[in-house]
């Protein structure tokens, strides 16, 4: 079982704000990154670093941290943001890497 | 720009070793982590393992025992060896390029996945 705990699903209406929580221990030491999966395509990092952008993703897209709790944030959810998201951090002892169960994004 | 590319077998028997390779281009080797990650069918992603230019490696535990990374600097490569494949094992397989500020690190890039199926 996964360390991260993500709901398996949310929706969102187009053009509304949706977010996509991530839940575990390890987020209170260590730094989490957002990840988009799209059918059929590798993963693609949103977020880094609690609220970090890598250049030609969107600024609609962010995200926070607090306590337990990681957050990734779509302000003005597009059509083409419907997708699967998964936090990644390090497991509680640190030595690990751990991906939550994926959340599936659904713009309506 | 940065490519990792992969291949390997993708049907296997059970009791068979799966094989991959990742192939670096357009950025440094030595500076960076390299990982594993699959996803079985319509499953989530799950870590396998990590590995550095040294040959420094870093297992999930769950698959330790059945694991081998290397690395072949030489060629901008690494690969993964997992022996006794079971139906279990059947996923798509990713290579990463894993990003270290120091202060944090993120999977920046990824290869293009390759499908293996253990089937008898």
């Amino acid at each position: 079982s996964s360390e991260l705990t993500q709901d398996p699903t949310v929706s969102v209406a187009l053009g509304q704000t949706v977010r996509i929580t991530c839940q575990g221990d390890s987020l209170r030491n260590y730094y989490v990154s957002w990840y988009q999966q799209k059918p059929g395509q590798a993963p693609v990092v949103v977020i880094y670093a609690r609220n970090n952008r890598p250049s030609g993703i969107p600024d609609r897209f962010s995200g926070s941290s607090s306590g337990n709790t990681a957050s990734l944030t779509i302000s003005g959810a597009q059509a083409e943001d419907e997708a699967d998201y998964y936090c990644k951090s390090r497991d509680s002892g640190g030595d690990q890497w751990v991906f939550g169960g994926g959340t599936r994004l659904t713009v309506l | 720009q940065v490519h990792l590319q992969q291949w390997g077998a993708g049907l296997l028997r059970p009791s068979e070793t799966l094989s991959l390779t990742c192939a670096v281009s357009g950025g440094s080797f030595s500076s960076y982590y390299w990982s594993w990650v699959r996803q079985a069918p319509g499953k989530g992603l799950e870590w396998i393992g990590e590995i550095n230019h040294t040959g420094y490696t870093n297992y999930n535990p769950s698959l330790k025992s059945r694991l081998s990374m290397s690395v072949d600097t030489s060629k901008n490569q690494f690969s993964l060896n997992l022996s006794s494949v079971t139906a279990a094992d059947s996923a798509v397989y990713y290579c990463a390029r894993i990003y270290s500020s120091g202060w944090y690190e993120y999977f920046q890039h990824w290869g293009q996945g390759s499908l293996v199926t253990v089937s008898s």
